[in-house]
């Protein structure tokens, strides 16, 4: 069980414009997802914690109106990348708590900006 | 922010031989978590310790914790071709948020 699945698992768009990654929790009910990106051969940096039915709570230096969590449901989170730039190229990574304190990850999101 | 800093930054070994890499933290902490990332992938959860704790084991990986010293050992024995992947620390305090130390690449040679 905990089952984690993003989508997609890769997108490339052009700079500009948005994008919007999809987080589930498959088989169980989330009531913590945290979103993290990860640049190439670096560690995990997180985001922002994203609480079902409130504001996300992000993390210093991450602008919030660049970067929008929306957690709709117990089951799915989502981070829209809004006017993207090739700096946001990363890969995105969403996990999932499900009230245990453990932490359940998907299976991250590679974002390409060109 | 990230305060775990993990070191070697990369381990190349000969499968069978055992791996081992170490994990150094700043701040108190509740628990102290290994992952398992392959290329390109998600993450994998190995192994939690407590704070309380100072060794644990979990088939061929064996984790120690000092919180006197705020360091953190993974040894994974008997590599395997597998086991080539990256290695993160992740250190939990009160607010339950993971703090990620920089990994360790592990690459075993067949």
């Amino acid at each position: 069980g905990a089952v984690v699945s993003q989508h997609p698992s890769r997108v490339i768009c052009k700079s500009g414009t948005s994008v919007k990654i999809e987080c589930r929790s498959l088989d169980f009910q989330a009531t913590t997802m945290f979103w993290y990106r990860q640049f190439p051969k670096q560690s995990l940096m997180l985001m922002a914690t994203s609480n079902e039915g409130s504001k996300a709570t992000y993390e210093q230096g991450v602008e919030k109106d660049k970067f929008l969590i929306n957690h709709a449901s117990l089951t799915l989170s989502t981070l829209t990348v809004t006017s993207a730039h090739p700096e946001d190229s990363s890969f995105y990574i969403c996990s999932a708590d499900r009230g245990e304190r453990e932490q359940y990850f998907g299976p991250g999101t590679r974002l390409t900006v060109t | 922010s990230q305060q775990g800093e993990e070191d070697p930054q990369a381990l190349s070994i000969q499968e069978g031989e055992n791996a081992t890499m170490n994990c150094s933290y700043k701040t108190s902490i509740n628990n102290l978590q290994w992952y398992r990332q392959n290329s390109g992938r998600g993450l994998v959860h190995l192994i939690l310790i407590r704070s309380n704790e100072r060794e644990k084991h979990s088939g061929r990986l064996r984790v120690t914790l000092d919180t006197s010293k705020k360091s953190s050992s993974l040894l994974i024995t008997a590599s395997r071709a597998a086991d080539t992947a990256s290695y993160f620390c992740a250190t939990v305090a009160n607010d339950y948020k993971l703090s990620f130390g920089a990994g360790t690449t592990v690459t075993v040679r067949a």
